[in-house]
This record gives structure tokens, sequence and C-alpha cells, in this order.
């Protein structure tokens, strides 16, 4: 089945740095979505992007569509403590269709010190 | 609104022993996924619900495992015998329809620890 990869598995950062972080496949996908899970929580989706090369905004959080349709990066500007979390990628490969459509990444693991 | 509703929390039981996982999802909602999480695999579907009529269990792991949705705002993930490598969080998500992953609102989980 489809596999993706996130990348980097961590990073520490301080306060009021940007962060970059991507998202690969070696497969195509029809539509990118980021979640954000904070400990003892479930995933709460961020941006959903459905369009290869689409770019879109959530305040300071920015996602793109990657244009081969097998990547996708999120950045996050101006970091907050509250920014801590995992951050998932998830690939669909067509809409109404689930099983072996969709996968979520394994996640990328942000801490930011003060 | 409440949002998804599992319970409980926490399970902690020992080898061999039955495990039911609940899941309210939100009112209104016609699909429902049942999730696991570990470190090792990350997070995986192992079936959905479209009007409470299982549609695909292909994420099941084993016999061991299974899941109903008797009405729209009650589902049971129940596994039996239970072993030390089901231990994971179980989430639990809605939807308004079962066509878009960025439908789908997750509940808080359910940490099950079988020792």
């Amino acid at each position: 089945g489809q596999q993706l990869n996130q990348s980097p598995q961590s990073m520490f950062i301080q306060e009021g740095e940007d962060v970059s972080m991507n998202c690969t496949s070696s497969s195509i996908f029809n539509t990118w979505l980021w979640y954000k899970q904070d400990p003892g929580e479930g995933p709460v989706l961020l941006i959903a992007l459905y369009k290869a090369g689409e770019l879109t905004s959530n305040g300071r959080l920015t996602a793109q569509f990657g244009i081969t349709r097998k990547d996708s990066f999120l950045n996050i500007s101006a970091s907050i403590p509250s920014d801590v979390g995992i951050y998932f990628c998830a690939g669909q490969l067509l809409p109404g269709n689930y099983g072996q459509n969709f996968v979520f990444g394994p996640g990328t693991r942000l801490s930011v010190l003060p | 609104d409440a949002g998804v509703i599992q319970s409980p929390r926490h399970e902690v039981t020992e080898m061999g022993q039955e495990v039911t996982l609940r899941c309210k999802p939100i009112s209104g909602h016609n699909s429902l996924f049942w999730y696991r999480q570990t470190m090792m695999r990350g997070l995986e579907l192992l079936i959905y619900f479209n009007n409470n009529v299982p549609i695909d269990d292909s994420g099941m792991p084993e016999d061991r495992f299974s899941a109903k949705m008797p009405n729209a705002s009650f589902s049971t993930l129940k596994i039996q015998p239970s072993e030390p490598r089901d231990s994971a969080v179980y989430f639990c998500a809605s939807s308004v329809t079962s066509g878009n992953l960025d439908e789908q609102f997750f509940g808080p989980g359910t940490r099950l620890t079988v020792l």
C-alpha cells in the first residue's frame, strides 16, 4: 500500500523561529491534509489541500500541495509554545474511498523552547 | 457540540481479558471510523461505518477484533482475547459523510494497556 514519509522526525526550536516540515510519498495523492495532535488528544485538522500547486494558509501556518502530487510541506511562522505537538500529514488517493486509499504519515514531533 | 466522546479514556487489563471500547459520534454524523495509533505503525484505520453499516474492515488486524454500530449514536470496538501487542491508543472519528478525509473529527482516544 501507499507509504508516507515525514521529515524531520522531531525538531527542537526556539520560540519565535519559523518551522518547516515535509511529507513525501512514492504514490500520487489527490488530497493532502495536515493534522496536529496535542498530548492526550486526537488529531485536529489544520489545513486541507486539494489541487497540485495549491498554497493555503491558516493563520501562521502555510501548506503547499506539491506539483508532482507526491509531496507536501507545512510551514509555521513565529512559533509559540502552544505549537508543541505532533504534526501528521495524510494523503487521500481518491475522494469517497477509504481503506487502502488513504494513509497517515508517522508524524513530526515539534518541541518549542522558551 | 460535545464532539466525539470515547470511553474509557484509559484501560489497563491483563492478557486474555475481553476489552470493549466505546464511542459516541457527533450528532448528525453518518460515518464513524475506528483507528489505532502506535509508535511503530502510526495511525491506522481499522474499520469504518456508513449509516451504521460496516463498509470496510480490511484494517482489522485479526478475528480477535470486532466492531459494531447498533445505532447512529453508539459504536463499540471489542478485543477478545486481548494480547500485549494490542496496547495502543484507539481513536474514534466521525464525519457527516464518508466521502472525504477532511471532514473527520477525532475523539480524545482510549489508551489501552494489556499486561
